[in-house]
């Protein structure tokens, strides 16, 4: 079995500060790991996924995150936030199965 | 082209109507999926069709029946709903190519905004 906890519902944050988003997973395999965002009623889009090597993953529109092992970690980092970042943001993960395990959310507010 | 489409973007039913979902993707992917989302909520998966066969139902009411004609289309049927089916569903593809499963990465379409009265 695979679960994914994001540790904060809301996180309000003042536009060019950086920005880190908690996630945690567990799971008794192999795991590959997401993060996709989702902007108000639309769909969800893939901002960076790890699935082998290098643990510091550099995504879509300035994020990166990194892949801890042993503290089953992959936390989401933005150096300087924008506006437009204002958005619902979930970690998933995935193991051998075809399913995809999200997190309850994140959302990113940025304040101007 | 990573594009995902959806048809309607919106719609509203009666319990007693008979309405569909379309989904479509043309980039040759051999798995797509039905997700359910509510309001500040993350998506629940609904349905896989893997090579148009359905290989994963996750306990779904028999009041939502997909369907995949094709490789590059998904229906969902709807038939006598209850308001609290009222959600965001969304629509998702991913490649399948026969290497491992997790790593496949899913592509969503924007959803249809579904409101049963």
């Amino acid at each position: 079995a695979q679960s994914v906890t994001q540790l904060d519902s809301q996180v309000p944050v003042f536009e060019e500060a950086p920005v880190e988003l908690r996630c945690n997973y567990s799971s008794s395999v192999s795991v590959y790991l997401f993060w996709y965002v989702q902007y108000p009623n639309q769909g969800l889009q893939l901002l960076l996924k790890y699935l082998s090597g290098s643990t510091l993953v550099k995504g879509i529109n300035g994020f990166e995150a990194e892949f801890n092992k042993s503290q089953t970690s992959f936390h989401l980092r933005k150096p300087s936030v924008h506006i437009s970042d204002t958005a619902e943001y979930f970690c998933a993960v995935s193991g051998s199965a075809r399913q995809l395990t999200f997190g309850s959310g994140t959302q990113l507010t940025v304040l101007p | 082209d990573t594009e995902v489409t959806q048809t309607p973007k919106h719609l509203v039913m009666g319990m007693t109507n008979k309405k569909s979902l379309k989904c479509e993707q043309h980039m040759g992917h051999r798995a797509m999926y039905w997700y359910k989302q509510k309001a500040k909520k993350p998506p629940e998966l609904m349905f896989v069709y893997s090579y148009e066969k359905l290989s994963i139902n996750e306990s779904v009411p028999s009041r939502f029946s997909p369907e995949c004609p094709n490789s590059s289309l998904l229906n969902l049927h709807l038939h006598a709903l209850q308001p609290e089916d009222s959600a965001l569903y969304l629509c998702a593809s991913s490649q399948e190519d026969g290497g491992s499963w997790g790593t496949d990465t899913q592509y969503f379409g924007p959803g249809t905004r579904l409101t049963v009265l």
